[in-house]
């Protein structure tokens, strides 16, 4: 199995515009975890779904983030428009629902200047 | 409600010494447990889990943890440090929804 794959790995953008992260779980998996990391705070989550759907979004920082997950293969986190204080790396985690171990991706490391 | 504290945020050892990561947890039911490692700008790798078996939990790298009840705790050993360990080491504790709180992290050091 290839992973949790997420896209793009780096990314720089300037303050003000959208940024969208992508993730594909593992084939299988029907939990889909956002997070963010940062030196300051450590690793916060941010937003979790079970099979597509939303469950609690009660870290998304405020309604400049979204998160999307149009199908069990793909999510997205958008943030729009972006700030400085953004800049984070962004880990997509699956897992298969009642067994709970979490499978991470790479990261996607966001710079915000 | 749920948490985890991690008791040190850094902890130094020597190569070929024992390590000991602290975790106590707090849950209102029986949880599950996790030990994740993260190695400098890499995800987060599963090390081992405890799900309600065997309390004394044995994972990859030659690292295991056990599960005390009565201290609430998961803290994490193994018997010889491996310049390769150093790296970032989070206890994780899950509810019966999946929903997982991470502890803050311990750094560890190895020193040749």
């Amino acid at each position: 199995d290839a992973g949790v794959i997420q896209s793009p790995r780096h990314e720089v953008t300037e303050m003000g515009q959208e940024v969208t992260l992508r993730c594909k779980p593992i084939s299988g998996h029907n939990s889909l975890f956002w997070y963010r990391q940062t030196m300051m705070r450590g690793l916060e989550l941010l937003i979790y779904f079970n099979n597509n759907v939303p469950i609690d979004d009660s870290g998304m920082p405020e309604d400049r983030f979204s998160a999307k997950m149009p199908n069990a293969s793909f999510s997205t986190l958008k943030i729009q428009p972006s700030e400085p204080r953004d800049s984070a790396v962004y880990f997509c985690a699956s897992s298969l629902k009642g067994v709970y171990e979490q499978y991470f991706g790479p990261g996607t490391r966001l710079t915000v200047t | 409600a749920q948490s985890v504290t991690q008791l040190d945020s850094h902890v130094s050892v020597s190569e070929g010494t024992p390590v000991l990561l602290r975790c106590n947890y707090s849950s209102s039911y029986s949880p599950s447990l996790f030990w994740y490692v993260q190695h400098p700008n890499k995800g987060l790798q599963l090390l081992l889990k405890y799900t309600s078996a065997a309390t004394l939990v044995k994972g990859i790298n030659g690292f295991e943890a056990e599960f005390k009840k009565s201290e609430t705790s998961f803290h994490l050993t193994k018997p010889s440090a491996h310049m390769s360990d150093a790296a970032e080491y989070f206890c994780v504790v899950s509810d019966d929804a999946g929903k997982s709180t991470f502890g803050d992290g311990t750094t560890l050091t190895v020193k040749p």
